[in-house]
């Protein structure tokens, strides 16, 4: 079974701009949930959706904003980036079938650095 | 104030020495998560304890459970290069799958 994919790996951005980055879940994963890893703050939820539904959201501003499509596929778009929002966004998928200890597996992340 | 301590923040040690890491915390879970993360890469889930003074072995690594659901460690007996990463504890603060993940404790073995 083929893991999580995140696309781009890497990407370079000036303040200002926006960006989207995209995942694809694990196959007949519904769910698929966003994570932000710096060094400061380490790894801090950002969303998760469900069946094109987002369920549950971090405490991030709307600049932070995702969408999931019907094959479970999903994007994140960060818009008017900050310096601040260099990090290495992480997606992770799971089957979440209601188990209060559902595995989550993460993608390699993506690489953003905002210049 | 962080849901999840990790100790120690750091761990430089020899090929073949044990090393333990900390995961404490003030409030009761009902399981907690494992990861280690790989430079370049996501983490990867190692175990999940669910009961109390639950201990469980992989290879090399054993995860205990404290009594009261707070707290969890991780021992790694006679460390290989190959144990090198960042070690990661967290819970499920939701059904809905949202984790809670500590700092983190960076673990290099060298040869």
């Amino acid at each position: 079974k083929a893991g999580v994919t995140q696309t781009p790996r890497y990407l370079i951005k000036t303040r200002g701009q926006q960006v989207t980055l995209s995942c694809s879940p694990i196959s007949g994963h519904r769910s698929v949930s966003w994570y932000q890893q710096t060094p400061g703050q380490g790894l801090q939820f950002l969303f998760e959706y469900f069946s094109e539904t987002q369920r549950n959201k971090g405490n991030f501003p709307g600049r932070f904003s995702g969408r999931q499509f019907s094959n479970s596929r999903s994007e994140m778009n960060v818009s008017t980036l900050e310096l601040g929002d260099s990090a290495l966004y992480l997606c992770a998928s799971s089957s979440n079938t209601g188990s209060s200890y559902n595995e989550q597996f993460f993608g390699p992340g993506t690489r953003l650095t905002v210049l | 104030t962080q849901l999840l301590e990790q100790s120690p923040q750091f761990l430089s040690i020899q090929e073949g020495e044990n090393l333990t890491v900390y995961c404490n915390s003030s409030s009761v879970f009902s399981s907690l998560q494992w990861y280690r993360q790989e430079p370049g890469e996501g983490p990867v889930l190692l175990v999940t304890v669910v009961t109390g003074g639950e201990v469980k072995k992989l290879k090399r690594l054993t995860f205990q459970f404290g009594d009261a659901r707070k707290d969890s460690s991780l021992h790694i007996t006679a460390a290989q290069p190959g144990d090198t990463g960042l070690y990661l504890c967290a819970v499920l603060t939701d059904s809905w799958g949202k984790l809670q993940f500590g700092a983190g404790t960076q673990v290099v073995v060298t040869p």
